[in-house]
């Protein structure tokens, strides 16, 4: 069972930084890999696909990369709404979703 | 404009049959590439998928559940149900459906509904 491990499990940051979450699959996944924000109380929004892809509708300062093991979700220039929860997701085999990273207001 | 919403009951009993219902709408489940996925997600946890159908009525199950789930398309086109049998307390979660685009080898979530809270307890 591939298990997925992000870091930090919180962030603190300011508006306008450039921050990156980190997420590790315990094999390879090749470029199977998800990235979404949630914000309290809502669902969970899709930003990344196939670990570099962006979505339709989402900002450019948001970017994905990685393939195998090791991916990053890189946000540049921090805007107010983003600060929220973040998650990955292998789409290998049983679609499981990480531990999260909540990203906070410094 | 795709739209999802889930319905069922809110509070069920433990070793009940919890059934839920995903009503949707703006796309069709018989579309090439298209799935509709179950997500829940415990107070304060993580999401954990739980299943998905596809466009060619294949079906995927999360191992961990995949002896008391069940998703199957319903009896009109825009809705379908998941059945989750011999509840338990940790069942407890809001349960989203979501419609799954399917890109190649990967599914990806990418339109959700609000969810709705269920609770197991007796």
């Amino acid at each position: 069972d591939i298990q997925m491990t992000q870091s930090p499990s919180s962030l603190a940051a300011s508006v306008g930084d450039r921050v990156t979450i980190t997420c590790r699959a315990s094999r390879n996944i090749n470029n199977y890999l998800n990235w979404y924000q949630q914000k309290a109380g809502k669902a969970p929004k899709l930003l990344i696909y196939a670990a570099s892809s962006l979505q339709t509708g989402v900002p450019l300062r948001f970017s994905g990369d990685g393939s195998g093991t090791d991916f990053t979700l890189t946000i540049s220039g921090l805007q107010p709404e983003d600060f929220a929860t973040y998650y990955c997701q292998q789409g290998y085999n049983n679609l499981r979703f990480g531990q999260g990273t909540k990203l906070e207001i410094k | 404009q795709i739209t999802l919403k889930e319905s069922g009951p809110t509070l069920v009993k433990p070793t009940q049959t919890l059934t839920l219902t995903c009503t949707f709408s703006g796309f069709s489940l018989s579309t090439s590439g298209v799935g509709v996925a179950w997500i829940r997600q415990p107070p304060g946890k993580a999401p954990e998928w739980l299943a998905l159908i596809y466009w060619d009525d294949a079906t995927r199950y999360n191992p961990s559940l995949k002896n008391r789930i069940s998703i199957t398309k319903g009896t009109s086109k825009d809705h379908l149900v998941l059945t989750l049998t011999n509840t338990d307390p940790e069942d407890t979660a809001t349960y989203f459906c979501a419609h799954a685009e399917v890109r190649g080898p990967i599914d990806s979530f990418d339109m959700w509904g609000q969810g709705t809270v269920v609770t197991v307890s007796s």
